[in-house]
C-alpha cells in the first residue's frame, strides 16, 4: 500500500538554527499536507499544497511540494522555542479521495 | 479550540470491562474519523464515515466497534482490550472526503489498559 516516509525522526537543535524535514512518497501524490503536534496535544492542520512545485510561507516556515509531486519538505528559518512539536506530513495517492496516509512525524527539540 | 471534542479525556479499563469513546463536532462536517497513535508509531487510521455510512476499516480487531448516528457523533466501542491497546485515540472531522479537505482533530482520549 501506499507509505509516506518522512525523516528524519528526531532533530535537536539550537535556538535561532534553522530546521527542515522531508517528507517522500514512491507514488504520485494527489497533495500534501502538514500538520503540527504540540507535546499533549493533537495534531493541527499547518498548510495544504496541491500543485507541483508549489511553494508557501507562513511566517518563518516555508513548505515546498516537488516537481514530481512525490516529495515535500518544511522548512523553518531560526526556530523558536514555540516551533517545539511533531511536525506530520499527510497525503492521498492521485485518485484517491478517502484514505489520508501520515508520515511519521518529525519531532522537533529546541534548546534555548 | 472547540470545533471538535472528545470524552473522556483519559481512560483507564481493565482487559474485561467495557467502555465506549465519544467524539462530536460542531463544525458542520460530513466525515468523520478514529485514529490511533501508539508511542514511536505514525497515526494509524482506524475507520472512516461519511454521511453517518462507514467507507473504511483498516482491518482493525473486533474487539473496537464504531458507531455513528449522525454526521456529528462518533463512538468507538471497546470491550475485552489488550495492554497494547493502550495508546491516544484520536477523533477528527473534515468536511468531506475530497483530497482536499482538511481534518480537524479532537484532543484525544489516552487509553490505558492494564
Amino acid at each position: 500500500g501506499q507509505q509516506v516516509m518522512q525523516i528524519p525522526q528526531y532533530q535537536h537543535v539550537q535556538e535561532g538554527e534553522d530546521f527542515t524535514t522531508y517528507c517522500n512518497s514512491s507514488t504520485t501524490l494527489s497533495n500534501i499536507q502538514w500538520y503540527k503536534q504540540r507535546p499533549g496535544g493533537h495534531p493541527v492542520f499547518l498548510i495544504q499544497l496541491v500543485k507541483s512545485g508549489e511553494v508557501k510561507k507562513q511566517k518563518r516556515l516555508t513548505f515546498q511540494f516537488g516537481e514530481a509531486k512525490k516529495n515535500s519538505s518544511l522548512h523553518i528559518t531560526a526556530t523558536q522555542t514555540t516551533d517545539v512539536g511533531t511536525y506530520f506530513c499527510a497525503a492521498r495517492s492521485s485518485g484517491n479521495t478517502g484514505k489520508l496516509i501520515f508520515g511519521q512525524g518529525t519531532t522537533l527539540q529546541v534548546k534555548p | 479550540e472547540t470545533g471538535v471534542t472528545q470524552t473522556p479525556r483519559h481512560l483507564v479499563m481493565g482487559m474485561t470491562n467495557k467502555k465506549s469513546l465519544k467524539c462530536e463536532q460542531h463544525l458542520g462536517h460530513n466525515a468523520m474519523y478514529w485514529y490511533k497513535q501508539s508511542a514511536k508509531k505514525p497515526l494509524e487510521l482506524m475507520f472512516v464515515y461519511n454521511f453517518k455510512e462507514q467507507t473504511e476499516n483498516n482491518s482493525v480487531p473486533s474487539r473496537f466497534s464504531p458507531e455513528c448516528p449522525n454526521s456529528s457523533h462518533l463512538f468507538l466501542h471497546l470491550h475485552t482490550l489488550q495492554p497494547e491497546d493502550s495508546a491516544l485515540y484520536l477523533c477528527a472531522s473534515s468536511q468531506d472526503l475530497l483530497y482536499t479537505d482538511t481534518q480537524y482533530f479532537g484532543p484525544g482520549t489516552r487509553l490505558t489498559v492494564l
